[in-house]
């Protein structure tokens, strides 16, 4: 069975700064996806990034960025130049090239600090 | 586009009563998915469908819960007999699957509380 673990369940930074969420992955498949999702309290979830497995290139969308290490299986998430706007629980996610469901981690909090 | 709605928003009932919940997806959205998501954790996959067919509903999908999309438009979760344990967030997602690409987008979901 699919795995994502998210193994820092807060995390802190101060407003202008860069910060890096973890997210590793366990799968015996060869083709999949993986999304990172943003939820801010009491609002619903956005997509904040995508990548397939397929490509080599990390993804960026412009102040998020990931780093896709797949021999690691680990896809971290790095946002540059933080805004009180980022806060919110971040969750690491994953499906196969066949599957539709996707399968969530567990969340990071993420605090923006003046 | 509107993005995906859910109703009611909230939801509170007393155990062994039953409730009905409602989602729209984006319009010609394809697929629509159920999952649940208690405090602390991430969402758990219920069920989805594709247009008007239920293709997978996980384990978790106990027989006190049933789902429809009668014309593949919008769906409705239902809770039987409903139990303290199904206290939780129940979110919708539809995404447009095409050539096997496909981003899911969430509703706002409904919080149910079982006293």
């Amino acid at each position: 069975a699919q795995t994502v673990t998210q193994s820092q369940p807060e995390m802190s930074v101060q407003e202008a700064e860069t910060v890096t969420l973890s997210c590793t992955y366990d799968t015996s498949e060869s083709d999949y996806y993986l999304f990172w999702y943003k939820q801010p309290p009491s609002r619903q979830m956005i997509l904040v990034i995508r990548q397939e497995a397929y490509k080599q290139q990390n993804a960026t969308e412009n102040r998020f960025s990931v780093n896709f290490q797949k021999a690691a299986k680990s896809f971290s998430l790095k946002i540059s130049d933080s805004q009180l706007g980022d806060a919110a629980m971040y969750f690491c996610a994953y499906r196969t090239g066949t599957a539709s469901k996707l399968t969530f981690g567990t969340g990071t909090r993420l605090q923006v600090t003046l | 586009d509107t993005g995906v709605s859910q109703d009611p928003r909230h939801k509170i009932t007393k155990r062994g009563q039953n409730v009905t919940f409602r989602c729209d997806p984006i319009s010609e959205h394809n697929r629509l998915y159920w999952y649940r998501q208690t405090l602390g954790q991430g969402p758990e996959f219920l069920t989805y469908f594709q247009n008007e067919a239920q293709l997978e509903k996980s384990r978790l999908l106990s027989d006190r819960f049933s789902a429809e999309r009668p014309k593949g438009s919008f769906s409705t979760l239902e809770i039987q007999r409903t139990e303290q344990g199904d206290s939780a967030m129940y979110l919708c997602a539809s995404s447009l699957q095409y050539r096997g690409r496909e981003t899911q987008y969430f509703g706002p979901g409904t919080r149910l509380l079982v006293l």
